[in-house]
């Protein structure tokens, strides 16, 4: 069964540095998302992409934030200057279609910022 | 933003039936969702209902919608100590809005 996966699965970094979190969709969707949930909270809204540019954000996604699809098959949330607060799991999720009726999120990658 | 609401924690026995509750404001929701998430795990789709149905059952899972009240339930029949997780209510609009997850624990 095709599968969302996300890279690195554990991220620590120090205040202040940027990092890049990866996925790869499934093949043949068109959307994508970013969620963060920091521990012990529920699932947040980040920002969906569709046809190589952003279709929606949310007020958490300001511009330490950005989104990237460098080719056909990766899609990358970059924080320039992550926070103590931006430590959470990133969940990167993609939809084939506009029928929304299925979306699969990866595994998540555990960013700590310390 | 969108709220979405649930309980959160559920504690059944082993062999009973669970119910999940969840209450939504958005009343455009095209898809009303399921997800399940075990510890140190991401988000595991288990079903979906559009908005026009008021019932869908899958195996041992039946959803359903009040629209009218905006209430939607997970109903988990023979719940067995897999079943241990959270469950994650969630919407789609043009955002997907998550409640806030009911940790559901099965006492064998």
């Amino acid at each position: 069964e095709p599968e969302v996966t996300q890279t690195p699965s554990h991220q620590v970094t120090q205040m202040g540095q940027e990092v890049i979190l990866r996925c790869v969709p499934i093949s043949n969707h068109l959307y994508f998302y970013w969620y963060r949930q920091i521990l012990g909270q529920k699932v947040e809204f980040l920002v969906s992409f569709y046809n190589n540019e952003i279709s929606e954000k949310s007020e958490i996604f300001d511009d330490q934030f950005s989104v990237e699809r460098p080719d056909g098959s990766n899609f990358t949330l970059k924080i320039r200057s992550t926070k103590l607060e931006d430590s959470a799991m990133y969940f990167c999720a993609s939809i084939s279609g506009l029928a929304r009726n299925e979306q699969y999120f990866g595994p998540g990658t555990r960013l700590t910022v310390t | 933003g969108e709220d979405v609401e649930q309980s959160l924690f559920l504690s059944v026995r082993e062999g009973d039936s669970s119910v999940i509750n969840c209450t939504y404001t958005d009343s455009s929701s095209t898809y009303l969702y399921w997800y399940k998430q075990e510890p140190g795990a991401g988000l595991q789709l288990l079903t979906y209902i559009f908005s026009n149905m008021d019932m869908k059952q899958d195996q041992r899972l039946t959803v359903l919608l009040n629209k009218k009240d905006k209430h939607l339930s997970l109903r988990i029949a023979d719940t067995q100590t897999g079943d241990s997780a959270i469950y994650f209510c969630a919407e789609s609009g043009n955002q997907f809005y998550f409640g806030t997850g009911t940790s559901l624990t099965v006492i064998p």
